[in-house]
């Protein structure tokens, strides 16, 4: 089965503490994405990548680290820099420019 | 920064009313597309808009592309108790993949 796979679904996390949230694709895209989603708000990226082993911060990286080591796969860590990062995080992927944006089911990461 | 608004925020509607959300980006747009996020789920691809005035319909769907490659719209046609979601459209600049998101509009649809 094709697509984005997303995990852990629900994340607590104290505060000090550093958590990564995966993101898998087969759909052998170039591009991935992560973006923030506050309840009853829009989506802002956080960062992107057009190709293995590049990214490019987006509107609102500070607290946020990712890699891009292999092409599916592009990990989000969210470190204690981010002061209030309990949010409904969104993996997504695309062909490249002009492609379809396909997004993962989402991470709720919650800080306790 | 290129930044993408879109209104109304939130729209309640009578089923069977029809619906429209704008969106207005403050940089111009190779291209523009459509999402539909329903309410815990992620969001969903409707449709792409590239050229210039482009107008795309789909069932009671109808999307269109401003002449500047600035802004676009969604309208819906006699809302259904199925179009309930909140519908981002999502711009992309010339030459890049990076997508910016509008805030949303809110589609309540009351029976």
């Amino acid at each position: 089965d094709g697509g984005i796979t997303q995990s852990p679904k629900y994340l607590f996390r104290k505060e000090g503490q550093n958590v990564t949230l995966s993101c898998e694709q087969n759909l052998n895209h170039d591009a991935m994405y992560w973006y923030r989603q506050d309840p009853g708000q829009g989506l802002r990226l956080i960062y992107y990548s057009q190709i293995v082993n590049d990214f490019q911060k987006g509107d609102i990286a500070e607290g946020y680290s990712v890699s891009r080591e292999k092409k599916e796969s592009f990990p989000l860590t969210v470190t204690s820099a981010q002061k209030n990062p309990t949010a409904f995080y969104l993996c997504a992927s695309s062909p490249g420019t002009g492609g379809t944006i396909y997004f993962g089911e989402g991470s709720w990461l919650t800080v306790v | 920064g290129q930044q993408v608004m879109q209104i109304p925020q939130y729209q309640h509607v009578q089923e069977g009313e029809d619906f429209t959300t704008y969106c207005n980006s403050s940089t111009t747009l190779s291209n523009i597309q459509w999402y539909k996020q329903r309410p815990g789920g992620h969001p969903v691809f409707l449709i792409q808009l590239v050229k210039s005035g482009e107008v795309k319909k789909q069932k009671r769907l109808t999307f269109q592309f401003g002449e500047a490659k600035k802004n676009s719209s969604l309208h819906i046609t006699a809302t259904q108790t199925t179009d309930v979601g909140t519908y981002f459209c999502a711009g992309s600049t010339s030459g890049t993949y990076k997508y910016i998101f509008g805030t949303g509009t809110r589609l309540k649809v009351l029976a």
